[in-house]
C-alpha cells in the first residue's frame, strides 16, 4: 500500500519568511495530492491540493510543487504570518472517484513574531 | 463544499465502557470516512462507510471493536467499543461530497476522546 514520509517534523521560522515541507511518496498510482492544516482542537482543513497532470500550483501565499518521477511533492508558504502557526499534513490518494487518504506525519509549523 | 458535525465533540470514558460518535452532513454524501488521529500523531483511516452496505475496514482495525452505522445519505456513526487507554485518540468523520474529479474531502472537527 500506499506510504507517505514527510519532513520535517517541526519548523520554526520568523515572521516574513518562508516556509519549505517536503513529502514522498512510495505509490506511482497515487495521483492526488491535498496538504491540510489543522490547528489546536480542530479538524484538517483542505489549504491546496495538486493533481498529477500538474507540476505546480499556487494559490496567494501557498504554493505546492509535484514531481511524479522522483515522487516528491512540497508545500511552499512565503510570507509567512503568526498565524500560520498550526500542524501541516500531507496526503496522497488514487482518485478512484472518492477521497482515500493516506497522510504524512505532520509537520508542527512555528512562526514567531 | 460541506458541513460536517460530529457529536461529542470531546468525552472521558471508563475503560470497558463504549462510545458512539455521531457525523451528520449538510448534504448527501455517497462514502463518509472515519479516522483516528493518536496524540501527536498522523491521520490513519479506520474504515470507508457507504450508504446501505457493511463498511469497508482497513487493515489493523475489525468491526467488533469499531462498529459503524451509516442509515443514510447524511449520517453515519462509529462505536469504540469496551475501550482502553490506548484507544485515546481523536476520531474525525470525512466526506468527499462528489464524485468529479475536482472534488476534495472535509473533515469534521473530530472528537476527542480520553479513556481512563
Amino acid at each position: 500500500g500506499e506510504n507517505v514520509e514527510q519532513h520535517p517534523s517541526t519548523l520554526s521560522v520568523q515572521e516574513g519568511d518562508s516556509a519549505v515541507i517536503k513529502c514522498t511518496y512510495s505509490d506511482s498510482a497515487s495521483n492526488y495530492f491535498p496538504w491540510y492544516k489543522q490547528e489546536l482542537g480542530k479538524g484538517p482543513q483542505l489549504i491546496i491540493d495538486i493533481r498529477s497532470n500538474v507540476g505546480e500550483k499556487k494559490d496567494q501565499r501557498i504554493a505546492v510543487t509535484l514531481n511524479k518521477t522522483a515522487k516528491h511533492f512540497s508545500l511552499h508558504i512565503t510570507e509567512t504570518q503568526p498565524e500560520d502557526s498550526a500542524v501541516y499534513f500531507c496526503a496522497a490518494s488514487m482518485d478512484t472517484g472518492f477521497q482515500k487518504l493516506v497522510f504524512g506525519t505532520g509537520t508542527r509549523l512555528l512562526v514567531s513574531p | 463544499s460541506a458541513v460536517i458535525s460530529q457529536k461529542p465533540s470531546r468525552d472521558i470514558c471508563q475503560r470497558g465502557t463504549s462510545l458512539t460518535i455521531q457525523c451528520q452532513v449538510d448534504s448527501q454524501v455517497t462514502m463518509m470516512f472515519w479516522y483516528r488521529q493518536q496524540p501527536g500523531q498522523s491521520l490513519t483511516l479506520i474504515a470507508t462507510a457507504n450508504q446501505g452496505s457493511e463498511a469497508t475496514y482497513e487493515s489493523g482495525f475489525v468491526i467488533d471493536k469499531f462498529p459503524i452505522s451509516r442509515p443514510n445519505l447524511t449520517f453515519s456513526t462509529l462505536t469504540v467499543s469496551n475501550m482502553s487507554p490506548e484507544d485515546s485518540s481523536i476520531y474525525l468523520c470525512s466526506v468527499d461530497p462528489g464524485q468529479s474529479y475536482d472534488t476534495e474531502a472535509f473533515f469534521g472537527q473530530g472528537t476527542r476522546l480520553t479513556v481512563v
